[in-house]
């Protein structure tokens, strides 16, 4: 069955330091692949999307994610973290039967310490 | 901007009311899903519309129904309320193509408590 890991419950960093976001997959082709974002209060943003072609995907407010298929991850990194990126993050795979229903990791809380 | 909207931010009920949380979109979407989000679950699909008076379940769809009367608008009905019901409710509106072109937009969701 089709699944979606986000293995870090909560990620705490620093502003301005590096950060990067677990999410593996279980698919038996190739996926499509997103990443959202929920700010408190506020509905699900998608940051960014994998298809097919570069590996390596640019997404909205510096982040961008880079899809493995020999390790079956789909990382999202930033290099440098913002005050407002504090928010619960999920990744998830399009559903083989209808590319519109989507799977969701049950999310990675990120705290950003001043 | 408006594309998704909830009628309620914040809803409080008690356990065995009809409770019904509706959803509108203005993108004259076929699709409409409704979602709930719980800690350590992520977000799990409950029932789905592909057009007016059509539905299907999804994933959990035990204790709910839902209603589309109207391309714009999903109801989401929990028919007598547990409170095991409590949970962040979340709708949105795929397109009916390959999301690869288009958008998937949520709405800001409910949170529900029953009491």
């Amino acid at each position: 069955a089709q699944s979606v890991t986000q293995p870090d419950i909560h990620i705490t960093v620093s502003e301005g330091a590096s950060l990067e976001l677990r999410c593996n997959y279980s698919y038996g082709a190739t996926p499509y692949l997103f990443w959202y974002v929920q700010s408190p209060g506020q509905g699900l943003q998608l940051l960014l999307k994998y298809f097919s072609g570069d590996t390596l995907v640019q997404g909205i407010k510096g982040f961008e994610a880079e899809f493995k298929r020999s390790q079956s991850s789909f990382n999202l990194r930033k290099p440098s973290v913002h005050w407002s990126d504090a928010a619960e993050y999920f990744c998830a795979v399009a559903r083989m039967d209808s590319s519109y229903k989507l799977i969701f990791g049950s999310g990675t809380r990120l705290l950003v310490r001043p | 901007d408006v594309k998704v909207t909830q009628s309620s931010r914040y809803l409080v009920k008690r356990t065995g009311e009809k409770v019904f949380l509706e959803c509108v979109q203005d993108m004259d979407h076929e699709n409409m899903f409704w979602y709930r989000q719980d800690p350590g679950l992520g977000l799990r699909l409950i029932y789905f519309s592909y057009d007016v008076k059509m539905k299907e379940k999804g994933d959990i769809p035990e204790g709910y129904s839902v209603s589309r009367e109207k391309k714009e608008r999903f109801s989401l009905i929990l028919e007598s309320a547990s409170t095991n019901q409590t949970s962040m409710y979340l709708c949105a509106s795929p397109p009916l193509t390959s999301v690869s072109t288009d958008t998937q937009y949520f709405g800001p969701g409910t949170r529900l408590t029953v009491l």
